[in-house]
């Protein structure tokens, strides 16, 4: 079964260009995150869905950031415009149920690094 | 921030155990442990999950004791492809609803 996709791998953009990535969660999995991880540094929620509802976007910044998730499954998360500090890799990951339950086992894809020049 | 706190880094050599132990004195009652190893340019993956005493798959083991304020994942007999960062989790929220990351242990093997 495949895993986590996630598209492109890599981008280099301009600051105050757009740029977004996508997602698509492994089939079954109604939990979906979207995280940032900084050099060094764990991974950051920014949002989560369950099924096509934003359940938990108080870490995104609102102002830049968007997502989506269309009919509950891919997902895209957007960045309009870019800053230097956009600069990270923007990880996806799905699970069955909730993070917090006893069940809450994550599958992560293998990020897009983000390069805002 | 995490609920949790664990050693920065850790260094081993091929062949030995390695334990690495996390704090967590705020765990709720209904709340598990979960481990998570993260490869460089990978996302992080998931390695073991436990509630109490202990657990053990075919990656490693977890000890929880009776008072859960802290776990230790054991690493039998490491070898260089363990080098990686190792997070301990528990959940967040009022409704247990999320995970969050720290900075994880940066485990490095030496041959």
């Amino acid at each position: 079964e495949a895993g986590v996709v996630q598209s492109p791998r890599y981008k280099i953009i301009e600051k105050k260009q757009p740029v977004a990535f996508w997602c698509n969660p492994i089939s079954g999995h109604n939990t979906l995150y979207w995280y940032l991880q900084n050099l060094g540094q764990g991974p950051e929620l920014l949002i989560r869905y369950e099924n096509e509802e934003a359940v938990d976007d108080s870490q995104l910044p609102k102002d830049r950031f968007s997502a989506e998730r269309l009919k509950g499954v891919d997902s895209t998360l957007k960045i309009q415009p870019a800053e230097l500090g956009d600069s990270a890799v923007y990880l996806c990951a799905s699970s069955l149920g909730l993070a917090g339950s006893s069940y809450n086992e994550q599958f992560f894809g293998p990020g897009t690094r983000l390069t805002v020049l | 921030l995490a609920k949790t706190t664990q050693p920065i880094s850790m260094d081993s050599y091929e062949g030995q155990e390695v334990n690495i132990t996390c704090s967590h004195n705020n765990i709720a009652t209904n709340d598990y442990i979960t481990w998570y190893q993260q490869f460089p340019s990978q996302g992080p993956r998931f390695i073991i999950q436990g509630y109490k005493t202990k657990v053990t798959n075919e990656v490693a083991s977890l000890f929880i004791p009776a008072d859960r304020k802290s776990s230790t994942l054991s690493l039998p007999r490491v070898s260089l492809s363990d080098t990686a960062v190792y997070y301990c989790l528990v959940p967040e929220g009022s409704s247990a609803s999320k995970i969050i990351f720290g900075s994880g242990t940066r485990l490095s093997i030496r041959p």
